[in-house]
């Protein structure tokens, strides 16, 4: 399974946009990316799954370069409640088990 | 609609006890897996259902872990003897197929004293 890296901890301020970079140099063809949003006490929350190039939803924004060697998370105009962990997960998207792998996560504290 | 529930939301139990955790995943979700997170550890895979067959098994850690899923509705996980390292966070997730999102539960607290 593909092991990816991402900045432990960010900061920011209410209103601004903010672009968390994950690395994944070893992901394979049929991985997906895909980023979940974690507030404490709860459980993992879907946020954007994308394969190749530019995926946008109501939430967020995904960009990944050609190479798909790294990808980034763009959450525009934060507010508090975006406080929260959020994980950068590569998958197998071939046949058989879709098992996530979970790694540290980013802390992302938006600051008003 | 409802999301994925679990059951209970906080168990604790005496090492050597047996615990039963419940998860009922999203109406029609075929796929159900299972993660926990042990303390300060990251949240890690424990094992995957497509409708009652056990799909994916490579995360259970030991054979004192047992999940079942009867019908390929809910599922239940049975750790039996508990020991003092099984305290954690246990959560379920459902998707409808292996590539859609999966949808997490609030998940279960076990703390094994």
């Amino acid at each position: 399974l593909a092991k990816t890296t991402q900045p432990i901890s960010m900061d920011s301020y209410e209103g601004q946009e903010v672009n968390i970079t994950c690395s994944h140099n070893n992901i394979a063809t049929n991985d997906y990316i895909t980023w979940y949003q974690q507030f404490p006490s709860q459980g993992p929350r879907f946020i954007i799954q994308g394969y190749k190039t530019k995926v946008t939803n109501e939430v967020a924004s995904l960009f990944i370069p050609a190479d798909r060697k790294s990808s980034t998370l763009s959450l525009p105009r934060v507010s508090l409640s975006d406080t929260a962990v959020y994980y950068c997960l590569v998958g197998r998207g071939g046949a058989g088990s879709y098992q996530l792998t979970f790694g540290k996560g980013t802390k992302l504290s938006v600051i008003p | 609609e409802a999301g994925v529930t679990q059951f209970p939301s906080h168990s604790v139990i005496e090492k050597g006890q047996t615990v039963t955790l419940r998860c009922d995943p999203i109406s029609g979700h075929d796929n159900l897996y299972w993660y926990r997170r042990v303390m300060g550890k990251e949240i890690k895979f424990l094992l995957h259902f497509v409708k009652e067959s056990k799909q994916d098994e490579s995360g259970m850690p030991n054979n004192r872990f047992l999940a079942e899923r009867t019908g390929g509705t809910y599922s239940t996980l049975k750790v039996q003897p508990a020991e003092l390292e099984d305290s954690g966070v246990y959560f379920c997730a459902s998707s409808q197929d292996r590539h859609t999102e999966a949808f997490f539960g609030q998940g279960t607290r076990l703390t094994v004293v």
